[in-house]
């Protein structure tokens, strides 16, 4: 079974500072991880995906992420926080080998103070 | 434009009766989802079908009725629409055993039953 946890239901940093989101994972097969962002009444659009190439993986918007087996996490960061990021970011891990469908957190509201 | 495309964006309705969302992708995916949102943002998969097969069907109540007349679209109709179904629905398409091939999502329905 795969299923993933979100730290943090709201974050909140100030304009220019670091984002952190945390996600640790759970999973019985070789995981694949993904991120994605969700802004106000939109559907969710891919940040950036891992799937067993580097470990650290660079996604669209100056965000990445690095996949740590040894600490079954996928954390996003991004150095310095626009205030364009504020959105709902979902971590997710995929179902069975092939079969693509999509375990989500429970999502992280990113607030950016200016 | 390439997309996935559900319609209708909202859907306000009363108790006790039936309606269809329609989604339609034109990414030549072979596989095509029904993801619930709730109202604290939960996404959780309802079904999916993979060439017009069905591959995942979770525990919904089975007045929820997937139609899949080709693999571009994938209907959803709802019978004896009750409260608890207000949420948001988004349809997702993918290509099945490609991981490089992530979900890619509609923009929603928000479904408000009164």
């Amino acid at each position: 079974a795969q299923s993933v946890t979100q730290l943090g239901s709201h974050v909140s940093v100030s304009e220019g500072a670091l984002v952190l989101l945390r996600c640790n994972y759970s999973s019985s097969v070789p995981p694949y991880l993904f991120w994605y962002v969700q802004y106000p009444n939109q559907g969710l659009q891919l940040l950036l995906k891992y799937t067993s190439a580097a470990t650290l993986v660079k996604g669209i918007n100056g965000f990445e992420a690095e996949f740590k087996k040894s600490e079954t996490s996928f954390h996003l960061t991004k150095p310095s926080a626009h205030m364009s990021d504020a959105a709902e970011y979902f971590c997710a891990v995929s179902g069975q080998t092939g079969a693509n469908n999509l375990f989500f957190g429970t999502g992280t509201r990113l607030t950016v103070i200016p | 434009d390439t997309a996935v495309s559900q319609t209708p964006k909202y859907l306000v309705t009363q108790m006790g009766n039936d309606k269809s969302i329609k989604c339609e992708q034109n990414l030549g995916h072979d596989t095509m989802y029904w993801y619930k949102q709730d109202s604290k943002k939960f996404l959780k998969i309802m079904f999916s079908y993979n060439n017009k097969e069905l591959i995942i069907n979770e525990t919904v109540p089975n007045r929820f009725s997937p139609k899949s007349p080709d693999k571009a679209h994938l209907n959803l109709h709802i019978n004896s629409l009750e409260l608890g179904d207000s949420a948001v629905y988004f349809c997702a398409s993918s290509q099945r055993g490609n991981h490089n091939s992530p979900l890619h999502f509609g923009n929603g329905t928000r479904l408000t039953v009164t």
